[in-house]
Protein backbone atom coordinates (compact mmCIF):
# COMPACT_ATOMS: atom_id res chain seq x y z
CA UNK A 1 0.00 0.00 0.00
CA UNK A 2 1.57 3.19 -1.11
CA UNK A 3 0.99 5.86 1.51
CA UNK A 4 1.63 9.84 1.24
CA UNK A 5 1.47 11.48 4.39
CA UNK A 6 0.73 15.31 5.54
CA UNK A 7 -0.36 16.81 8.56
CA UNK A 8 -3.71 17.84 7.65
CA UNK A 9 -3.48 21.46 9.81
CA UNK A 10 -4.84 24.06 9.95
CA UNK A 11 -1.46 25.65 9.57
CA UNK A 12 -1.60 29.48 10.24
CA UNK A 13 1.17 31.80 9.07
CA UNK A 14 0.98 35.43 9.35
CA UNK A 15 1.39 37.13 6.55
CA UNK A 16 4.87 37.67 5.35
CA UNK A 17 6.20 34.77 7.35
CA UNK A 18 7.29 31.33 6.40
CA UNK A 19 5.45 28.70 6.21
CA UNK A 20 6.78 25.14 6.02
CA UNK A 21 4.22 22.31 5.11
CA UNK A 22 5.97 18.82 5.39
CA UNK A 23 5.14 15.08 3.47
CA UNK A 24 6.47 11.80 3.76
CA UNK A 25 6.05 8.75 1.77
CA UNK A 26 5.98 5.06 2.32
CA UNK A 27 7.62 3.95 -1.78
CA UNK A 28 11.21 3.84 -1.98
CA UNK A 29 11.10 3.42 -5.59
CA UNK A 30 9.14 6.57 -5.94
CA UNK A 31 10.90 8.96 -8.50
CA UNK A 32 9.24 12.03 -8.62
CA UNK A 33 7.65 14.26 -6.21
CA UNK A 34 5.08 17.28 -6.65
CA UNK A 35 3.46 19.94 -4.64
CA UNK A 36 0.08 21.26 -6.03
CA UNK A 37 -2.23 24.16 -4.53
CA UNK A 38 -5.84 23.59 -4.32
CA UNK A 39 -8.20 26.53 -3.48
CA UNK A 40 -11.24 25.48 -2.14
CA UNK A 41 -13.94 24.05 -4.33
CA UNK A 42 -11.53 24.13 -7.18
CA UNK A 43 -8.80 21.56 -8.77
CA UNK A 44 -5.14 21.23 -7.88
CA UNK A 45 -2.88 23.21 -9.30
CA UNK A 46 1.10 21.86 -10.09
CA UNK A 47 3.25 24.69 -8.08
CA UNK A 48 6.67 22.40 -7.76
CA UNK A 49 7.89 19.45 -9.15
CA UNK A 50 11.44 18.05 -7.21
CA UNK A 51 13.51 14.54 -8.84
CA UNK A 52 16.32 14.73 -6.81
CA UNK A 53 17.82 14.94 -3.67
CA UNK A 54 18.28 18.70 -1.99
CA UNK A 55 16.22 22.37 -2.47
CA UNK A 56 14.53 23.54 -5.48
CA UNK A 57 13.77 27.06 -5.79
CA UNK A 58 10.78 28.82 -8.19
CA UNK A 59 10.10 32.48 -7.15
CA UNK A 60 8.98 31.97 -3.16
CA UNK A 61 8.19 28.86 -3.01
CA UNK A 62 10.90 26.31 -2.64
CA UNK A 63 10.68 22.65 -2.28
CA UNK A 64 13.09 20.07 -0.38
CA UNK A 65 13.79 16.46 -1.01
CA UNK A 66 15.10 13.63 1.30
CA UNK A 67 14.96 10.31 -0.24
CA UNK A 68 17.08 8.85 2.56
CA UNK A 69 14.01 9.96 4.84
CA UNK A 70 11.55 9.56 2.07
CA UNK A 71 10.28 13.04 2.93
CA UNK A 72 9.70 16.07 1.32
CA UNK A 73 8.93 19.44 1.78
CA UNK A 74 7.58 23.12 0.48
CA UNK A 75 8.61 26.31 2.08
CA UNK A 76 6.62 29.27 0.75
CA UNK A 77 8.32 32.76 2.13
CA UNK A 78 6.81 35.99 2.35
CA UNK A 79 3.50 34.28 2.49
CA UNK A 80 0.38 36.33 1.25
CA UNK A 81 -3.50 35.91 1.88
CA UNK A 82 -3.53 35.02 -1.30
CA UNK A 83 -1.55 31.52 -0.54
CA UNK A 84 -4.42 30.33 1.51
CA UNK A 85 -5.36 27.44 0.35
CA UNK A 86 -4.55 23.44 1.04
CA UNK A 87 -1.47 21.97 -0.61
CA UNK A 88 -1.11 18.38 -1.57
CA UNK A 89 2.01 16.60 -1.90
CA UNK A 90 2.07 14.39 -4.42
CA UNK A 91 4.28 10.90 -5.41
CA UNK A 92 4.65 9.23 -8.64
CA UNK A 93 5.64 5.66 -7.66
CA UNK A 94 7.93 5.60 -10.84
CA UNK A 95 7.28 1.42 -11.69
CA UNK A 96 4.98 1.31 -14.34
CA UNK A 97 4.99 3.54 -17.70
CA UNK A 98 1.70 5.15 -16.44
CA UNK A 99 3.39 7.44 -13.72
CA UNK A 100 0.60 7.10 -11.65
CA UNK A 101 0.26 10.15 -8.54
CA UNK A 102 -0.51 8.99 -5.32
CA UNK A 103 -1.94 11.99 -3.26
CA UNK A 104 -1.69 12.80 0.43
CA UNK A 105 -4.95 14.14 2.26
CA UNK A 106 -3.54 18.09 1.90
CA UNK A 107 -2.14 20.64 4.32
CA UNK A 108 -4.86 23.53 5.19
CA UNK A 109 -2.66 26.58 5.02
CA UNK A 110 -4.40 30.28 6.45
CA UNK A 111 -2.27 32.86 5.90
CA UNK A 112 -3.54 35.93 8.42
CA UNK A 113 -3.49 39.57 7.24
CA UNK B 1 -0.54 25.02 -25.29
CA UNK B 2 -2.20 21.93 -23.43
CA UNK B 3 -5.96 22.39 -22.40
CA UNK B 4 -8.27 19.54 -20.87
CA UNK B 5 -11.96 19.95 -20.63
CA UNK B 6 -13.83 18.43 -18.05
CA UNK B 7 -18.11 18.67 -17.96
CA UNK B 8 -20.17 18.94 -16.25
CA UNK B 9 -19.37 21.03 -13.20
CA UNK B 10 -21.95 20.07 -11.56
CA UNK B 11 -24.39 16.87 -11.09
CA UNK B 12 -27.17 16.06 -9.09
CA UNK B 13 -28.21 12.65 -9.36
CA UNK B 14 -30.74 9.89 -7.83
CA UNK B 15 -29.55 6.80 -6.55
CA UNK B 16 -29.45 4.30 -8.90
CA UNK B 17 -29.24 6.27 -11.73
CA UNK B 18 -26.56 6.24 -14.47
CA UNK B 19 -23.71 8.42 -14.93
CA UNK B 20 -21.33 9.62 -17.78
CA UNK B 21 -18.76 12.19 -17.31
CA UNK B 22 -16.04 12.71 -20.16
CA UNK B 23 -12.98 14.65 -20.32
CA UNK B 24 -10.78 15.81 -23.64
CA UNK B 25 -7.24 16.89 -24.12
CA UNK B 26 -6.12 19.38 -26.70
CA UNK B 27 -2.75 20.03 -27.37
CA UNK B 28 -1.20 16.98 -26.80
CA UNK B 29 -0.66 13.34 -28.87
CA UNK B 30 -1.16 10.00 -26.77
CA UNK B 31 -1.15 11.49 -22.94
CA UNK B 32 -1.81 9.18 -19.81
CA UNK B 33 -5.17 10.31 -18.59
CA UNK B 34 -6.91 9.97 -14.91
CA UNK B 35 -9.88 9.60 -13.28
CA UNK B 36 -9.51 10.76 -9.45
CA UNK B 37 -12.01 11.47 -6.83
CA UNK B 38 -12.05 13.24 -3.72
CA UNK B 39 -14.41 12.59 -0.94
CA UNK B 40 -15.07 15.53 1.09
CA UNK B 41 -12.37 15.85 4.07
CA UNK B 42 -10.08 13.27 1.76
CA UNK B 43 -7.73 12.74 -0.59
CA UNK B 44 -7.41 12.45 -4.05
CA UNK B 45 -8.06 8.73 -4.85
CA UNK B 46 -7.13 7.38 -8.30
CA UNK B 47 -10.06 5.61 -9.34
CA UNK B 48 -8.67 4.68 -13.57
CA UNK B 49 -5.84 5.44 -15.45
CA UNK B 50 -4.90 5.01 -19.29
CA UNK B 51 -1.75 4.87 -21.11
CA UNK B 52 -3.42 4.56 -24.90
CA UNK B 53 -6.97 4.07 -26.22
CA UNK B 54 -8.50 0.85 -24.77
CA UNK B 55 -6.09 0.43 -22.40
CA UNK B 56 -7.70 0.88 -18.78
CA UNK B 57 -6.62 -0.09 -15.44
CA UNK B 58 -8.61 -0.08 -12.48
CA UNK B 59 -6.68 1.07 -9.20
CA UNK B 60 -9.85 0.88 -6.71
CA UNK B 61 -12.87 -1.66 -7.32
CA UNK B 62 -16.35 -0.34 -7.50
CA UNK B 63 -19.01 0.32 -9.51
CA UNK B 64 -17.24 2.89 -11.60
CA UNK B 65 -15.71 2.17 -14.90
CA UNK B 66 -13.82 3.86 -17.50
CA UNK B 67 -13.46 4.31 -21.21
CA UNK B 68 -11.22 5.95 -23.88
CA UNK B 69 -12.43 5.67 -27.07
CA UNK B 70 -10.39 8.05 -28.50
CA UNK B 71 -6.64 9.33 -28.00
CA UNK B 72 -7.69 12.51 -25.97
CA UNK B 73 -11.20 11.18 -24.97
CA UNK B 74 -11.43 9.51 -21.29
CA UNK B 75 -15.30 8.92 -19.52
CA UNK B 76 -16.19 7.74 -16.51
CA UNK B 77 -19.19 5.88 -16.03
CA UNK B 78 -21.72 3.62 -13.72
CA UNK B 79 -24.47 2.11 -14.43
CA UNK B 80 -26.10 2.25 -11.06
CA UNK B 81 -25.18 5.05 -8.64
CA UNK B 82 -24.53 4.94 -5.24
CA UNK B 83 -24.66 7.14 -2.47
CA UNK B 84 -21.34 6.32 -1.57
CA UNK B 85 -20.42 7.91 -5.21
CA UNK B 86 -20.87 11.24 -3.97
CA UNK B 87 -17.61 13.47 -4.33
CA UNK B 88 -15.35 15.68 -6.74
CA UNK B 89 -13.92 13.77 -9.58
CA UNK B 90 -11.15 15.15 -11.45
CA UNK B 91 -9.68 14.14 -15.07
CA UNK B 92 -6.63 14.64 -15.23
CA UNK B 93 -3.64 14.32 -18.09
CA UNK B 94 0.47 13.75 -17.91
CA UNK B 95 3.24 12.32 -19.71
CA UNK B 96 6.42 10.99 -18.52
CA UNK B 97 7.25 12.02 -15.06
CA UNK B 98 6.04 15.79 -15.39
CA UNK B 99 2.80 15.64 -13.37
CA UNK B 100 -0.73 15.67 -13.83
CA UNK B 101 -2.68 18.65 -14.74
CA UNK B 102 -6.65 18.74 -13.97
CA UNK B 103 -9.71 19.51 -15.62
CA UNK B 104 -11.93 22.10 -13.71
CA UNK B 105 -13.45 18.98 -11.78
CA UNK B 106 -17.13 17.42 -11.57
CA UNK B 107 -18.81 18.06 -7.83
CA UNK B 108 -21.05 14.94 -8.30
CA UNK B 109 -23.82 14.46 -5.50
CA UNK B 110 -26.26 11.69 -5.24
CA UNK B 111 -29.45 12.01 -3.65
Amino acid sequence: QKEVEQNSGPLSVPEGAIASLNCTYSDRGSQSFFWYRQYSGKSPELIMSIYSNGDKEDGRFTAQLNKASQYVSLLIRDSQPSDSATYLCAVNEGQTGANNLFFGTGTRLTVIP
Amino acid sequence: SQTIHQWPATLVQPVGSPLSLECTVEGTSNPNLYWYRQAAGRGLQLLFYSVGIGQISSEVPQNLSASRPQDRQFILSSKKLLLSDSGFYLCAWGQGAQGAFFGQGTRLTVV
